[in-house]
């Protein structure tokens, strides 16, 4: 267990839906990274929180959107739902925003399902 | 850009067989490399990692060395278990990053 939590597990929705994931990280880390792993595009990264502010961003589409709040959980809003964003979409956090040794802690993950 | 290369699967390999998974890198300046695993149902486990060239990370039999002159971060074990059967990812971070840059995974299976 690396002490950090995903909700809901699964999800099922349809084409032009939004839905909400949410992540609580590890007691302690202030840093939040979102992923989604899809079969055509690996593991790719979305974006980061560091302490309630956006502190980089990977290849995340305008459709999606996340925040991270004052008690440090984040959610990833995904928006005008497409089949190809059925994925499974992780959570991770550190201590701090960068550093290259520094582990990231993933969550469980989130399936996603597009229909 | 930087990238990182794993071998492609599936593998598929006999109780206690020796394990190797090749990655190799390109990046520019000295990434820290690392090896997560990822067992069905589950979300993705550090296994282990290497912060400079010469390093050897080790964890649970497996082993990997940072290799400059090659680029190259292969993960090996002596003798695998069925337990071991999952994706692994080789991946690459800089100090001054936030992203892991991950391979595209290599399905394990082992048989009893």
């Amino acid at each position: 267990d690396s002490g950090v939590t995903q909700t809901p597990k699964h999800l099922i929705t349809a084409t032009g839906q939004r839905v909400t994931l949410r992540c609580s990280p590890r007691s302690g880390d202030l840093s939040v990274y979102w992923y989604q792993q899809s079969l055509d595009q690996g593991l790719q990264f979305l974006i980061q929180y560091y302490n309630g502010e956006e502190r980089a961003k990977g290849n995340i589409l305008e459709r999606f959107s996340a925040q991270q709040f004052p008690d440090l959980h984040s959610e990833l809003n995904l928006s005008s739902l497409e089949l190809g964003d059925s994925a499974l979409y992780f959570c991770a956090s550190s201590q701090n925003p960068t550093g290259g040794g520094e582990t990231q802690y993933f969550g469980p993950g989130t399936r996603l399902l597009v229909l | 850009g930087n990238s990182v290369t794993q071998m492609e699967g599936p593998v598929t390999l006999s109780e206690e067989a020796f394990l190797t998974i090749n990655c190799t890198y390109t990046a520019t300046g000295y990434p820290s490399l690392f090896w997560y695993v990822q067992y069905p149902g589950e979300g993705l486990q550090l296994l282990l990692k290497a912060t400079k060239a010469d390093d050897k990370g080790s964890n649970k039999g497996f082993e990997a060395t940072y290799r400059k002159e090659t680029t190259s971060f292969h993960l090996e074990k002596g003798s695998v278990q069925v337990s071991d059967s999952a994706v692994y990812f080789c991946a690459l971070r800089y100090s001054s990053a936030s992203k892991i840059i991950f391979g595209s995974g290599t399905r394990l299976s082992i048989r009893p």
